[in-house]
């Protein structure tokens, strides 16, 4: 089945705790990127990746890194959490240079808690 | 930066009726679309429009553009109770197809 994959789902830490969301996707798409999405501000893109080793910065990068040495994987890296990044976040990837489009797969979404 | 913007924000209508989203936004695109979002899961894709079409259907979906008008409606037909959900248009700004701005969606509610 053709699916983004989020690991975990449902997250509670501590200010300044280092942390990893991970994501997945068996659809061999180029282009990965992450969201995050809170109340009143609807989505805000953290950061993108159009392929293997090629990363930018969304709407929302601070506190943020991600890297994609993998084309399937784009992890999200937290390195000191805040409670300002309390939020819902959500991984996509399309494969827009190959459909023409740049239609999107999200993840299941990752709740995410920082104390 | 958000380009899209949904109205309106919330919605609640009969089962059967029809419902009606308009999303505008503010620079040039390439193509528009409209995504569904049940509480708390992942977006869903439901329909692309690309610059050049005017209208699309997809079973009870119509979706109409007018790039004049920077402008766009989602018409769900004969809505259902599993319809309730949250509904956002996602424009392409560049020629290269990425990447997407969603707007900050309409929550329609459904009642049966």
């Amino acid at each position: 089945e053709a699916q983004v994959t989020q690991n975990p789902r449902y997250l509670i830490t501590v200010t300044g705790k280092k942390l990893t969301v991970t994501c997945s996707q068996n659809m061999n798409h180029e282009y990965m990127s992450w969201y995050r999405q809170d109340p009143g501000l609807g989505l805000r893109q953290i950061y993108y990746s159009m392929n293997v080793e090629v990363t930018d910065k969304g709407d929302v990068p601070e506190g943020y890194k991600v890297s994609r040495k993998e084309k399937r994987n784009f992890p999200l890296i937290l390195e000191s959490p805040s409670p300002n990044q309390t939020s819902l976040y959500f991984c996509a990837s399309s494969s827009p240079w190959t459909s023409g489009t740049n239609e999107q797969f999200f993840g299941p979404g990752t709740r995410l808690t920082v104390l | 930066s958000q380009q899209g913007e949904e109205d309106p924000q919330a919605l609640s209508i009969q089962e059967g009726e029809n419902a009606t989203m308009n999303c505008s936004y503010k620079t040039s695109i390439n193509n528009l679309q409209w995504y569904r979002q049940n509480s708390g899961r992942g977006l869903v894709h439901l329909i692309l429009i690309r610059s050049n079409e005017r209208e699309k259907h997809s079973g009870r979906l119509r979706v109409t553009l007018d790039t004049s008008k920077k402008s766009s409606s989602l018409l769900i037909t004969a809505s259902r109770a599993a319809d309730t959900a949250s509904y956002f248009c996602a424009t392409s700004p560049n020629s290269g197809n990425t990447p997407l701005v969603f707007g900050k969606g309409t929550r329609l509610s459904v009642i049966a």
